[in-house]
């Protein structure tokens, strides 16, 4: 089984809707959770961090649930330029407690 | 300010070539890691140096593999023996701490080196 698990789309919506990813990772002693952002043949970039508390950016709103060791993303009022692969991202206790451990991503591709 | 630089940024190599990709941090940074990504997949931990001490290399899939950072600035990886399976990007990234428990702070990534093993 993965370490982090992502459905990988992809997930073709119409401009303005909402899209909901999920994740759910195995390691219950992972200590910090990240979506990042990889647009094609680009670098991945960090969109944001995940807390318990949930949070939000703008359009983006992230959750995590340590019991069920689940991570979502929520992305509302959907934009073309939001068409990239989104990273589930979970940092773990190896590489001095910095190792990123990666999905494998969901292609999300948003239409006229 | 400048980014995560790394060079080349496409490599084209005969199986059995030697190969070095070069990473150039931001200035500063304590933290530099190494990930591979393959087609279709996400980044996969290779090595991690917190300054010039290679404190973790779980990630490298073989004695081919070789990293440095012997200043504990530019980094380098090496692979020799270049098999067809090598063929992925190569992501640098690097952060500020030195992972101190309980501090969270932002790996930074590089464009990545393109490598195509023939």
């Amino acid at each position: 089984r993965k370490e982090v698990e992502q459905d990988p789309g992809p997930f073709n919506v119409p401009e303005g809707a909402t899209v909901a990813f999920n994740c759910t990772y195995s390691n219950s002693a992972s200590q910090s959770f990240f979506w990042y952002r990889q647009d094609c043949r680009k670098e991945p970039k960090l969109l944001m961090s995940v807390y318990s508390s949930g949070n939000e950016d703008g359009r983006f709103t992230a959750q995590l649930n340590r019991a069920s060791q689940y991570i979502s993303l929520l992305i509302r009022d959907s934009k073309l330029s939001d068409s990239a692969t989104y990273l589930c991202v979970v940092k773990g206790l190896t590489g001095g407690g910095n190792k990123l451990t990666f999905g494998t991503g969901t292609q999300l591709k948003v239409e006229l | 300010g400048a980014g995560v630089s790394q060079s080349p940024r496409y490599k084209v190599a005969k199986r059995g070539q030697d190969v070095a990709l070069r990473c150039d941090p931001i200035s500063g940074h304590v933290s530099l890691f190494w990930y591979q990504q393959a087609l279709g997949q996400g980044p996969e931990f290779l090595t991690y140096f917190q300054n010039e001490a290679q404190l973790d290399k779980s990630g490298l899939p073989s004695d081919r593999f070789f990293a440095e950072r012997p200043e504990g600035s530019v980094s380098t990886l090496k692979i020799q023996r270049t098999q067809q399976e090598d063929s992925a990007v190569y992501l640098c990234a690097s952060s500020l701490s030195r992972g101190l428990a309980g501090i969270t702070d932002t790996q930074y990534f590089g464009p990545g080196t393109r490598l195509t093993v023939l």
